[in-house]
């Protein structure tokens, strides 16, 4: 069974720093690309970033370019997010989502809440 | 950037009625379009991928159609557990995926 856990989440003050972990099991890790969405609250979803299965290919969204760094750590089954100077709009739940097709995500996590407020 | 323009917004329906949802792309995503239903603090779910295919596990009452720019989501017959949010998501050139702004389903 894929199971997606996500963890790291917490306040923190606007321009302050937050990891996020999300630890994957159920299906071959390094096999697949993987990625963060993330939905502020009460608003709708917005893809955040994609990382490849070898990490050779990164994307972002322009509204975290420059900001956020997505990694994975294949012996570890892990996929992280490290968010540097952070604003209040990216407070929202994030989730680490598979998308065993690049096309769509068939997996996500139950998700991890970041508040940005001081 | 490609635009997705999905309709309603919300919608109140009986259990029983045909729902149908549409969303619209800026550009040609030839079958690229993928819906998901979000129940409240849930994480989104799969329903429906490449436009018109099925997740496995999901009910048939659930079905897509479209390509190019125009998509239509449809409940062929709404029960009590369909009560949620639902998004269309379109895969593409940066940004890769782009979700419309979501359909809250109510029951009247």
């Amino acid at each position: 069974e894929v199971q997606l856990v996500e963890s790291g989440g917490g306040l923190v003050q606007p321009g302050g720093s937050l990891r996020l972990s999300c630890a994957a099991s159920g299906f071959t890790f390094s096999s697949y690309s993987m990625n963060w969405v993330r939905q502020a609250p009460g608003k709708g979803l917005e893809w955040v970033s994609y990382i490849s299965s070898s990490s050779s290919t990164i994307y972002y969204a322009d509204s975290v370019k420059g900001r956020f760094t997505i990694s994975r750590d294949n012996a570890k089954n892990s996929l992280y997010l490290q968010m540097n100077s952070l604003r209040d709009e990216d407070t929202a739940v994030y989730y680490c989502a598979l998308g065993r097709v690049v096309y769509y995500f068939d997996y996500w996590g139950q998700g991890t809440l970041v508040t940005v407020s001081s | 950037d490609i635009q997705m323009t999905q309709s309603p917004s919300s919608l109140s329906a009986s259990v029983g009625d045909r729902v149908t949802i549409t969303c619209q792309a800026s550009q040609d995503i030839s079958n690229y379009l993928n819906w998901y239903q979000q129940k409240p603090g849930k994480a989104p779910k799969l329903l429906i991928y490449d436009a018109s295919n099925l997740e496995t596990g999901v009910p048939s009452r659930f079905s897509g159609s479209g390509s190019g720019t125009d998509f239509t989501f449809t409940i062929s017959s709404l029960q009590p557990e369909d009560i949620a949010t639902y998004y269309c998501q379109q895969y593409d050139n940066l940004p890769l995926y782009t979700f419309g702004q979501g359909t809250k389903l109510e029951i009247k």
